[in-house]
């Protein structure tokens, strides 16, 4: 348990769908990350959010859509994905962006299947 | 960030000292080596990060060379729950964290 939670845990969606994923976090921390793992491939840093303010869009599709309401609440919204677009979605934690500590938690992970 | 390298697998006997080496050749003064690891299909865990002296916690050790070009995690008795990969990770204060492809260990009886 770090902390972190996602859910769902899994979801199966057509491509014609709309979803979210949500992300909570206990931890009072402040910058909240989402990040894609496709299959054997590593985690590719999607989005960063810092106080609530995006900070980072790592060019990623406009089919994702992030929506960050508080520093404890973290949101991916999907529409019209593709099949590619299947993977194990983690969001995390730390307590800032910017400091020589910056250990982030992770939660355990939306395992997504685009049919 | 400095680019890293790690071997891209390693077995350990259960009960026996894991040790995992990663490069960092090009890693400048104000950047830090962190250490997570990713159990099957789970989130990455962190488990340790340092600047330029040996660190220990009650997961693991990190030993980094006086010049800093390369460290090592040792995971002092390893069992079948420390099979995962391991990343070994190279970030300055204001950048994010880039995950390679780690180095997968595997524990075996």
């Amino acid at each position: 348990e770090t902390g972190v939670t996602q859910t769902p845990r899994h979801l199966v969606m057509g491509m014609t769908n709309k979803k979210s994923l949500k992300c909570e976090q206990h931890l009072g921390h402040n910058a909240m990350y989402w990040y894609k793992q496709s299959a054997k491939k590593p985690l590719e840093l999607m989005f960063v959010y810092n106080f609530k303010e995006q900070t980072e869009n790592n060019s990623v599709p406009s089919r994702f859509s992030p929506e960050c309401p508080n520093s404890s609440h973290l949101f991916l919204h999907l529409h019209t994905l593709q099949p590619e677009d299947s993977a194990l979605y983690l969001c995390a934690s730390s307590p800032g962006t910017d400091s020589s500590y910056n250990e982030q938690f992770f939660g355990p992970g939306t395992r997504l299947t685009v049919l | 960030d400095a680019k890293t390298t790690q071997p891209p697998s390693m077995d350990c006997a259960e009960g026996r000292a894991a040790n995992l080496p990663c490069n960092h050749s090009t890693i400048s003064g104000n950047e830090y080596v962190y250490w997570y690891r990713q159990i099957h299909s789970q989130g990455p865990q962190y488990i340790i990060h340092g600047l330029k002296n040996n660190e220990t916690n009650e997961m693991a050790s990190l030993i980094i060379t006086e010049d800093r070009k390369s460290s090592t995690l040792i995971l002092p008795h390893a069992t079948l729950r420390d099979t995962a990969v391991y990343y070994c990770i190279v970030r300055g204060t204001a950048s994010k964290l880039t995950f390679g492809t780690g180095t997968r260990l595997q524990v075996t009886l």
